[in-house]
């Protein structure tokens, strides 16, 4: 069973350009969330999507914006980059529907770690 | 505003020794406490979880406490192992923890276990 899935791994934009960065969800799950890490520093929570809306938000300015799509896939697209825009993008889904058994929670992918320059 | 606290940012123990990492959280409406591990290059991974209504859980070699009253919770390692040396943060959301709430991470504590 596949994890999350993030593409690309790696990617290198300088600054002023958009870049567009891409979240496969968990099989079974239909929520997806990011979050930025920079470095040394824990992760901070973007946006979050369900059923291809934007549900909630983090202190994040509105060149940080998200799509998602009808089989839960979803997008980060950033605009006008800024050097303190490079950082670790995680993206985690997870069910929407509160369970109490124990897979719970958020699987988080490995991330794609955006330089700017 | 939300914050959670960790201590320390560096630890370095002993193969065999314990391990204690402790956060501190501000937000009195938090009631879910997963922590997490991540390795170079990987996403963060959970290893355990706490919810309000309990003092402590445990899993085997690791365990975590809570005192909601204090707003205090902890990561007990025992027995630990270099597969332990990993970057570890406690985090803090609303509700029980179920995937409507944003989680609000502390800044991390590095472990590395000397063998």
């Amino acid at each position: 069973d596949a994890g999350v899935t993030q593409s690309p791994t790696h990617l290198i934009k300088t600054r002023g350009q958009q870049v567009t960065l891409r979240c496969s969800p968990k099989s079974g799950h239909d929520t997806v969330s990011w979050y930025q890490q920079a470095l040394g520093q824990g992760p901070q929570f973007i946006f979050q999507y369900y059923e291809e809306e934007e549900r909630q938000r983090g202190n994040f300015p509105d060149r940080f914006s998200g799509h998602q799509f009808p089989n839960y896939s979803s997008e980060l697209n950033v605009n006008a980059l800024l050097l303190g825009d490079s950082a670790l993008y995680l993206c985690a889904s997870s069910w929407r529907v509160v369970y109490r058994g124990p897979v719970y929670g958020y699987t988080f992918g490995s991330g794609t770690r955006l330089t700017v320059v | 505003g939300e914050n959670v606290e960790q201590h320390p940012s560096t630890l370095s123990v002993q193969e065999g020794d314990s391990a204690v990492i402790k956060c501190t959280y501000s937000d009195s409406a938090s009631n879910y406490f997963p922590w997490y591990k991540q390795e170079l290059g990987k996403g963060p991974q959970l290893i355990i979880d706490i919810r309000s209504n309990v003092g402590e859980k445990k899993d085997q070699r690791i365990a975590v406490t809570l005192n909601k009253t204090a707003k205090h919770f902890s990561l007990h390692i025992t027995e630990t192992q270099p597969e332990d040396s990993a970057v570890y943060f406690c985090a803090a959301s609303r509700g029980d923890g179920g995937a409507t709430n944003k989680l609000i991470f502390g800044t991390g504590t590095l472990l590395a276990v000397q063998p």
